[in-house]
């Protein structure tokens, strides 16, 4: 099975510290999204990809934190001077987009568990 | 600004009957799209039904359906003979037509009983 796939699952850091994760998108999905999710509630979206352009990013996204996809495959997401409020699950997601794509399922990985302490 | 709520945070259902989650969404556009997604304990999201605003007739896969009121925009999941398995956080997802995100509600907890 290649589904999304996020690395690592758990993280536990101490606050200011960077923090990183990888993520690798169902092979050949040409557009990539970052979610972040708090113990009860919904993902909210961060951001996402278009093959390497980034192509929106959510208020959410302070300056602290910069997402990358240089070839158009994998996706990292670095936290940078992590504060306790940067403690979730950070979810990435992938589709394949083709035509208008309007209605293009998106899929989950299983999500990265960032504890800030 | 698009919302979906979920009033309800926590429901059960007992094996074998027939539970519905509700989700109510706000929105302008004409053209949308709304998806059940159910999230077990191994966190992993995972599609359970999609809806086409444009499609009148309620979308059905296999034991899971829907209730796609238009004009009162509301979306509700029905499972039918309900599995052990099928215990987890299902959330209601909205995404317009020209939007790439999704918007999800705060998730309802389901629990199985045996």
């Amino acid at each position: 099975d290649t589904g999304v796939s996020q690395d690592p699952r758990h993280k536990i850091t101490k606050r200011g510290q960077n923090v990183t994760f990888r993520c690798d998108p169902i092979s050949e999905h040409n557009r990539l999204y970052w979610y972040r999710q708090t113990l009860g509630q919904g993902p909210e979206f961060l951001t996402y990809f278009q093959n390497e352009a980034q192509l929106e990013k959510s208020r959410l996204l302070s300056d602290r934190f910069s997402a990358e996809r240089p070839k158009g495959s994998f996706s990292t997401l670095e936290i940078q001077r992590t504060e306790q409020g940067d403690s979730a699950m950070y979810l990435c997601a992938s589709s394949l987009v083709q035509g208008a794509g309007a209605g293009n399922t998106i899929y989950f990985g299983e999500g990265s568990w960032l504890t800030v302490v | 600004a698009q919302t979906v709520t979920q009033s309800q945070p926590e429901m059960s259902v007992q094996e074998a009957e027939t539970v519905t989650l509700s989700c109510t969404y706000d929105t302008s556009e004409s053209d949308y799209y709304l998806f059940w997604y159910k999230q077990p304990p191994s966190r992993q999201m995972i599609l359970v039904i999609r809806q086409e605003a444009y499609k009148q007739q309620n979308a059905t896969e296999n034991r899971f359906s829907v209730n796609f009121q238009k004009a009162a925009k509301s979306f509700s999941l029905k499972i039918s003979d309900s599995q052990l398995g099928d215990a987890a956080m299902y959330f209601c997802a909205y995404k317009a037509g020209s939007a790439r995100q999704l918007t999800f509600g705060s998730g309802t907890q389901l629990t199985v009983l045996p």
